[in-house]
């Protein structure tokens, strides 16, 4: 069975900038999960989807938003990006929506904002 | 909001030798604590989860126990070999997929 995939693997963009970044889960898993991590800050939520809604959301600025589509695949978007937006951000899958769940993660994209 | 500190941030032993990785969690109502293991490259990777119905679980060379009373829970690694060398995360979460993560024990194991 495929892991999770992120596309693409690397970005290079400048200040001002809007990024959009892509996940596909593990087929099968309906939910999927943003996470940002950057050295000074570890590993921090952003937000998570099931069923292409937003159920749950971390403490990040508007600039940060997401969608599920309906093949549970899953695409966030930072517009207007800022040199603290550099970071690895990691999207994890689970199988299904209740209570906790197993999360695999995908070897994340790295966003270098210039 | 939920808070999770890990310790210590780095460490580094003996090849053979135990390796143990403590974290605590401030949210009493977290009740689902997995392990993560993070190679250089690459996303993170589930080792061992443990729910807060059960105070010990093993797998093979890896354990994890929680202390519910105290908000603690460890990592236990036996017989370290070197490609256990690694960054691990502990985590927390309450009923859903939002995990809170700890901030990484850099472990190395000497051969």
């Amino acid at each position: 069975k495929a892991g999770v995939t992120q596309t693409p693997r690397y970005l290079i963009k400048t200040r001002g900038q809007q990024v959009t970044l892509s996940c596909s889960p593990i087929s099968g898993h309906r939910s999927v999960s943003w996470y940002q991590q950057t050295p000074g800050q570890g590993l921090q939520f952003l937000f998570e989807y099931f069923s292409e809604t937003q159920r749950n959301k971390g403490n990040f600025p508007g600039r940060f938003s997401g969608r599920q589509f309906s093949n549970s695949r899953s695409e966030m978007n930072v517009s207007t990006l800022e040199l603290g937006d550099s970071a690895l951000y990691l999207c994890a899958s689970s199988l299904a929506g209740t209570s906790y769940n197993e999360q695999f993660f995908g070897p994340g994209t790295r966003l270098t904002v210039l | 909001g939920e808070n999770v500190e890990q310790h210590p941030s780095t460490l580094s032993v003996q090849e053979g030798d135990s390796a143990v990785i403590k974290c605590t969690y401030s949210d009493s109502a977290s009740n689902y604590f997995p392990w993560y293991k993070q190679e250089l490259g690459k996303g993170p990777q589930l080792i061992i989860d443990i729910r807060s119905n059960v105070g010990e679980k093993k797998d093979q060379r890896i354990a994890v126990t929680l202390n519910k009373t105290a908000k603690h829970f460890s990592l236990h690694i036996t017989e370290t070999q070197p490609e256990d060398s690694a960054v691990y995360f502990c985590a927390a979460s309450i009923d859903t997929d939002k995990l809170i993560f700890g901030t990484g024990t850099r472990l190395q194991v000497f051969p």
